[in-house]
């Protein structure tokens, strides 16, 4: 079951720099899209979403982007600081199913 | 701001026995999810709890698995007779819509 992708396992960015994490999906039925943070031997933690009606959602330094045509979502994270440094996880969620179906992650590391 | 909680951190059993993982949602919080993660794979899903029964689970979550709210504020994931591929992180997590879902710390189960 591979209905959300994340091809990139690592990403490494210049603190200050603009981080771009990127998911795609397979399964054109989700209707919610969310990103996580997560550092070792913690739960994720949620950080931004977006309903699949919209295209773009925003919340201080964090920016989601869906293009629902590709099927694809993007996380900015600008500018990218240290305490950035952890795995990131895109998930989906549709009306009456109950659960998120989560992408492998991407470990993004701030380099200072 | 309010979290969920999870006891204990860490659980070490032996094979064949029974373990209770516990979980207090937070409280205004209608929708309660079990999930795990195995280490170096993608967080997975268990099942979903609602109105006091459960409303989906995955494949995983054969006979050994069960779950309970026994009162208003802590939810419970217990596994029968646990098994060496039971060892993971597993998280709880809560929502009011279902959409969003807010994770616990986790309890990572070590099966010996």
């Amino acid at each position: 079951d591979q209905q959300v992708k994340q091809n990139s396992p690592s990403l490494s960015v210049q603190e200050g720099r603009i981080s771009i994490l990127n998911c795609d999906y397979t399964n054109s039925m989700f209707d919610y899209f969310l990103w996580y943070k997560k550092y070792p031997a913690e739960g994720p933690t949620f950080l931004i979403s977006i309903s699949s009606i919209k295209d773009k959602n925003e919340d201080g330094r964090f920016t989601v982007f869906l293009n629902k045509s590709a099927k694809h979502l993007s996380l900015h994270i600008v500018p990218s600081q240290p305490g950035d440094s952890a795995v990131y996880f895109c998930a989906a969620w549709n009306f009456g199913n109950e659960k998120l179906t989560f992408g492998t992650g991407t470990r993004l590391t701030i380099i200072p | 701001e309010p979290e969920v909680t999870q006891t204990p951190s860490h659980q070490v059993t032996q094979m064949g026995q029974e373990v209770i993982l516990r979980c207090v949602p937070i409280s205004n919080h209608l929708y309660f999810y079990w999930y795990r993660q195995i280490l170096g794979q993608k967080v997975e899903f268990l099942v979903s709890f609602y109105n006091n029964e459960i409303s989906e689970k995955s494949e995983i979550f054969d006979d050994q698995f069960s779950v309970e709210r026994p009162d208003g504020s802590n939810f419970t994931l217990k596994i029968r007779s646990t098994k060496l591929e039971d060892s993971a992180m597993y998280f709880c997590a809560s929502s009011y819509q279902g959409n969003e879902q807010f994770f616990g710390p986790g309890t990572r189960l070590t099966v010996l």
